[in-house]
C-alpha cells in the first residue's frame, strides 16, 4: 500500500464547476497536510495546508480533512482552465522531517 | 513566501560526466533541505534529506556515492550527480522549510532543473 494515493484522473470539469480532489493516507500519526499544484515542467507551488480535522477555506479552495478517515480533500470552487494542471497531495508525519507525495491528480478544466 | 533558487534549471551532458545544482535559499536560513526527483507523468520520490553541517540521510535505494550532497551553509545546498547517464534523467528538485520565519511548516520549492543525459 502505498503511503500517500492519490487518483490520477485526469478528472475533467467544465469551466464554472466544482473540482473535488481526494486523497489518502496510510499513517494514521500524520500531522500537517498539503496541497500543492504543479503545471507541466514547473516545480509544485503550495496551496493550501490543513493541520486540524473539518474544513479550511482560502478564495476558491477548500481542504477538508478526516484524520478518523484518512483522509483529505481539496475542493476547488468556480473552476478556470487555469487551474487545469497536476495537483498533489502531500502529508508529514510527527515523527518525520520530510513530506511524503501522493502521485498527483490531473485536473482538466474545459472552457 | 519564502524564495528558494534552483540552478541551473535545464542541463544536457553526455554520459559519464557530472552535474553540479544548486538550491539556495534567498531570504531564509535553511538547515534542512530536501532533494526530490521526479520522472514523466510520476510523483515527487524524495531522494535525500540535506543536514547543514553534517552529512545528508539518502532514502532507500538512492546510491550516495552517485549523488553527491553538500550543505555547506545556511543558504546553500549542491546536488552533484556523478557519472551521470541517460536512466538519471529527470526533473530535480529542491525544497527547504524556513523553520524561524511565519510560514510553518511549509514547504518551499525551488524552479526544478531538468537534466538530460545523452
Amino acid at each position: 500500500q502505498k503511503e500517500v494515493e492519490q487518483n490520477s484522473g485526469p478528472l475533467s470539469v467544465p469551466e464554472g464547476a466544482i473540482a473535488s480532489l481526494n486523497c489518502t493516507y496510510s499513517d494514521r500519526g500524520s500531522q500537517s497536510f498539503f496541497w500543492y499544484r504543479q503545471y507541466s515542467g514547473k516545480s509544485p507551488e503550495l496551496i493550501m495546508f490543513i493541520y486540524s480535522n473539518g474544513d479550511k477555506e482560502d478564495g476558491r479552495f477548500t481542504a477538508q480533512l478526516n484524520k478518523a478517515s484518512q483522509y483529505v480533500s481539496l475542493l476547488i470552487r468556480d473552476s478556470q482552465p487555469s487551474d487545469s494542471a497536476t495537483y498533489l497531495c502531500a502529508v508529514r508525519s510527527a515523527a518525520g522531517n520530510k513530506l511524503t507525495f501522493g502521485g498527483g491528480t490531473r485536473v482538466l478544466v474545459k472552457p | 513566501g519564502a524564495v528558494v533558487s534552483q540552478h541551473p534549471s535545464r542541463v544536457i551532458c553526455k554520459s559519464g560526466t557530472s552535474v553540479k545544482i544548486e538550491c539556495r535559499s534567498l531570504d531564509f536560513q535553511a538547515t534542512t533541505m530536501f532533494w526530490y526527483r521526479q520522472f514523466p507523468k510520476q510523483s515527487l520520490m524524495l531522494m535525500a534529506t540535506s543536514n547543514e553541517g553534517s552529512k545528508a540521510t539518502y532514502e532507500q535505494g538512492v546510491e550516495k556515492d552517485k549523488f553527491l550532497i553538500n550543505h555547506a551553509s545556511l543558504t546553500l545546498s549542491t546536488l552533484t550527480v556523478t557519472s551521470a547517464h541517460p536512466e538519471d534523467s529527470s526533473f530535480y528538485i529542491c525544497s527547504a522549510r524556513d523553520r524561524a520565519g511565519a510560514s510553518g511548516e511549509k514547504l518551499f520549492f525551488g524552479s526544478g532543473t531538468q537534466l538530460s543525459v545523452l
